[in-house]
């Protein structure tokens, strides 16, 4: 069975602190991707990496950053946690489908980071 | 239906009925169109895509329809159960530039009630 493992399922940090989110899958997906959920918002992309030791912003990159040293792991960094960076962090992976088939996304379980 | 803002649509079905989410995407250009099903406490899950050129495709107990000249998008659930509670997401696929970006709607949350 196909998986996306996060390793954190629940976070609680203070304001200022550096915080990891790690992402692992074992399918060798070439794309791994950094989404944040919150309600009535839905999905926003942080960031995305469609190759090793690359990366490119998402909609909503300001402070976060992410490495990408390996295919299968990708993790979200927070250099200084902020209150209004509690949310949902869903880590997602795909295959390199270009010019053909949909982009389809298998997603972690997700890790709840609540920034006191 | 889908709509950008606090509130997540929510959407109550009688078990058996069929049941409708709708959803609208903004660029014309996006090749495909995809919908994820989000159970509680879990990530999203694929559910069914259907490219631009088409207008209608079926899955098992799902169909989704997608009517470009308005932008819209629907995703219909025949004979609901109640493991189809969850929150449905669009979203939208670009390719473009050397990438592409998937877009996701704000969640439309389906209670199937007993």
């Amino acid at each position: 069975d196909v998986k996306v493992t996060q390793s954190s399922r629940y976070l609680v940090k203070r304001t200022g602190e550096k915080v990891f989110l790690e992402c692992v899958q074992d399918m060798d997906h070439e794309n791994m991707f950094w989404y944040r959920q919150d309600p009535g918002l839905g999905l926003r992309l942080i960031y995305f990496s469609y190759d090793v030791k690359m990366k490119e912003k998402g909609d909503i990159p300001e402070g976060y950053s992410v490495s990408r040293e390996k295919k299968e792991r990708f993790s979200l960094i927070l250099e200084s946690a902020s209150t209004n960076q509690t949310s949902m962090y869903l880590c997602a992976s795909s295959l390199k489908v270009w010019g053909a088939g949909a982009n389809v996304l298998t997603f972690g379980a997700g890790s709840r980071l609540t920034v006191l | 239906g889908e709509s950008v803002g606090l509130h997540l649509p929510t959407l109550s079905v009688q078990e058996g009925d069929n049941s409708i989410i709708n959803c609208a995407y903004s660029n014309s250009a996006s090749d495909y169109f995809i919908w994820y099903k989000q159970e509680s406490g879990k990530g999203p899950q694929f559910i069914i895509d259907i490219r631009s050129n088409m207008d209608k495709r079926q899955g098992q107990r799902v169909t989704v329809l997608l009517n470009k000249t308005v932008k819209h998008l629907s995703l219909q659930i025949a004979a609901t159960q109640p493991g189809d509670s969850a929150v449905y997401f669009c979203a939208e696929n670009f390719r473009g530039f050397g990438n592409e970006k998937l877009t996701f709607g704000t969640g439309t949350r389906l209670t199937i009630i007993p």
